[in-house]
């Protein structure tokens, strides 16, 4: 079965500072999604990333994607407080049904 | 943006009894799904629904569980009886398509089992 996993379980930042966090997986893919959760909330969809596609962006977040490593990273640039949550990256299984694989997820702490 | 509804936001009750968790999907959303999550670990696919049908069911989803959406109201798991494993936090999602398409969750409800 695909697996999405991330590299590091928890990071810790200053606001301002930029920082990475990764992900691999297993077995070929379609797209690639990036979810945020916060403490008490369901999970949010930051960026989808298609197996065509090398790089995506949105607002400070910038998604990579290397299929030939199998690996993906979420950069997040200018970090804020508010950004604190877990990262998860996620992939819809092969056979089209909706359902997502999830990685274990980053804790990202973003201290003041 | 679209959001996604859960009632109720927490549920304790007693193992073997029955429990109704709700849904209320993005109004134009045809895909609907349930995951569960452990305290700690990974977010788990159980199910996912389309057009008044299971499509795809995880060995997470045992036969206590069901799903339906009667008459296009709320999205409903229930699980009769409930086990002290069944603890967890249950979210719901939407999504307009298949492919990748992003879904919405719900906050979750967060179920204790005793």
């Amino acid at each position: 079965s695909q697996l999405a996993e991330e590299n590091s379980w928890a990071l810790s930042v200053h606001e301002g500072e930029s920082v990475t966090v990764n992900c691999s997986y297993k077995t070929s893919i379609t797209a690639l999604q990036w979810y945020r959760q916060k403490s008490g909330k369901g999970p949010a969809q930051l960026i989808l990333i298609r197996s065509n596609e090398r790089e995506k962006r949105n607002g400070r977040l910038r998604a990579t994607l290397d299929t030939s490593s199998q690996s993906s990273s979420l950069s997040i640039t200018a970090t804020r407080c508010e950004d604190t949550a877990v990262y998860f990256c996620a992939t819809p299984i092969t056979g089209n049904t909706g359902k997502l694989i999830f990685g274990l997820g980053t804790t990202l702490q973003v201290q003041p | 943006g679209p959001k996604v509804l859960q009632i109720p936001s927490h549920q304790i009750i007693d193992m073997g009894q029955m429990v109704t968790l709700n849904c209320d999907p993005v109004s134009n959303h045809l895909y609907f799904y349930w995951y569960k999550q452990i305290l700690g670990q990974q977010m788990e696919f159980l199910v996912n629904f389309y057009n008044g049908k299971v499509m795809e069911k995880s060995k997470l989803f045992k036969d206590q569980f069901s799903v339906e959406r009667p008459d296009g109201s709320y999205f409903t798991l229930k699980i009769q009886p409930t086990a002290l494993e069944d603890s967890a936090v249950y979210f719901c999602a939407s999504s307009f398509g298949l492919g990748g398409q992003e879904q919405y969750f719900g906050p979750g409800t967060r179920l204790t089992v005793l």
